[in-house]
């Protein structure tokens, strides 16, 4: 079975700054690993996808996310945070066979402060 | 700019009455996923649909709840009877597989309330 850790329920960063949010994972096979963003009342928004290839993934709004095998890590990333990026961050994984639901991780609010 | 919607975007109840949430998947889009979302246990897969088949259904207490496709832009997520442990955002999510990989686009949610 496949699982995500986000292991922080909330980052803090200062506007301008950069920003790390930090996803570890677990599942059998090659992994497809996913980022999604949930702003307040809002479903889920799709920011960018690991499937194969370069393991550093550009994604929507200028987030990226680099791909560690050997640290089954996938951490978003971006050089200068906006106090709009202020939301809820969800990795999501799933194998590359079998089950195609994603299993997501817990969330990590973003906070970035003006 | 096609998106998945959801109807009521809130539905408050009480305990013991049938809920129906809808779902319009995107057209052309050949999966639909259903999502619960609390507090306490984060977003669970409840069920999904290939082509409106039910492919996985074991997040889902199978003694209240059911899903259904009746057509190919109609998914459906029944309650019955509603409990307060129920109170939850429902989120339906579609996505177009064609081969080894796809992107799931999530509706605004259904917010249900059982009192």
């Amino acid at each position: 079975a496949q699982s995500v850790a986000q292991p922080e329920d909330q980052v803090k960063v200062a506007e301008g700054n950069p920003l790390t949010v930090k996803c570890t994972y677990s599942v059998s096979g090659n992994p497809y690993l996913f980022w999604y963003v949930q702003y307040p009342n809002r479903g889920l928004q799709f920011l960018l996808k690991y499937i194969t290839g370069d393991n550093l993934v550009k994604g929507s709004y200028g987030f990226e996310a680099e791909f560690n095998k050997s640290q089954t890590s996938f951490h978003l990333k971006k050089p200068s945070a906006l106090v709009s990026d202020s939301a809820l961050y969800f990795c999501a994984v799933r194998p590359d066979t079998g089950r195609r639901a994603l299993t997501f991780g817990s969330g990590t609010r973003l906070q970035v402060q003006p | 700019d096609a998106r998945v919607t959801q109807t009521p975007r809130d539905k408050v109840t009480e305990m013991g009455q049938e809920v129906t949430m809808r779902c319009q998947p995107i057209l052309g889009h050949n999966t639909v996923f259903w999502y619960r979302q609390t507090m306490k246990q984060g977003l669970e897969l409840l069920a999904y649909f290939r082509n409106r088949a039910p492919l996985d259904d074991s997040g889902m207490p199978k003694d209240r709840f059911s899903a259904e496709m009746p057509d190919a832009t109609l998914a459906t997520l029944k309650i019955q009877p509603s409990e307060p442990r129920d109170s939850a955002v429902y989120f339906c999510a579609s996505g177009l597989v064609l081969g080894t990989h796809y992107e799931q686009y999530f509706g605004p949610g259904t917010r249900l309330t059982v009192t």
